[in-house]
């Protein structure tokens, strides 16, 4: 059965960094582009960043370019963001999700980790 | 700045037909763009209906139909269920990786 498990969320202060991981099981990881979503508490989803199944073409929305930093590691099929420079507004459930090349659509979801920026 | 356009809330009776819609403050909606949408319950994570503007995920009943009316992208409910009662989120695909999502709507079957 196929699988994305996030983890790494937690408590950080403002201007703090923290990465988020994603474990992907059940289908062959390499093949696949992947990307992350969030969405703040009580508010809808955001698309946060995209990487290729290549690792080689990576997009960000503007408001976490130069910040936020998307990697991805075939060997132990995982899915990375890396977070600096982090700020009250970031606070949200992250998502990772498989987005499928075809018809550009995300057929696959994590439950999320949740990262909260605040003082 | 794009900005995807969707109704905050709507309400349907049980067994009842909703459209709910999906737009661009600027331009129209084509399936070029490659609607996508999905469904989510408080606290629960996304699960994807519709993609390619028109084609059911596997598993999602026939009742959930995706279309493209005027310059929107829209989704139609037929027969409404209490377990309908969700939050509905469409997504465009605007090329280069980029997503963006509309800001939801919020069904109500009662």
């Amino acid at each position: 059965q196929v699988h994305l498990v996030e983890s790494g969320g937690g408590l950080v202060k403002p201007g703090g960094s923290l990465r988020l991981s994603c474990a992907a099981s059940g289908f062959t990881f390499s093949a696949y582009h992947m990307s992350w979503i969030r969405q703040a508490p009580g508010k809808g989803l955001e698309w946060v960043s995209y990487i290729s199944n290549s690792g080689s073409v990576i997009y960000y929305i503007d408001s976490v370019k130069g910040r936020f930093t998307i990697s991805r590691d075939d060997t132990t099929n995982s899915l990375f963001l890396q977070m600096n420079s982090l700020r009250d507004e970031d606070t949200a459930v992250y998502y990772c999700a498989r987005p499928r090349g075809n018809y550009w659509h995300f057929d696959l979801w994590g439950r999320g980790s949740l990262l909260t920026v605040s003082a | 700045q794009t900005v995807v356009t969707q109704e905050p809330s709507f309400s349907v009776s049980p067994g009842g037909t909703v459209t709910l819609t999906c737009g661009l403050s600027s331009g129209s909606v084509s399936t070029s763009s490659y609607p996508s949408w999905y469904q989510q319950t408080p606290g629960q994570t996304p699960r994807t209906l519709i993609y390619n503007t028109n084609t059911r995920s596997s598993g999602v009943p026939n009742r959930f139909s995706g279309s493209i009316l005027g310059n929107k992208a829209a989704l139609t409910i037929s027969g409404a269920q209490g377990d309908d009662e969700s939050d509905y989120y469409c997504v465009l695909y605007m090329g280069s990786g980029n997503w963006v999502f509309g800001g939801g709507t919020k069904l109500t079957v009662l």
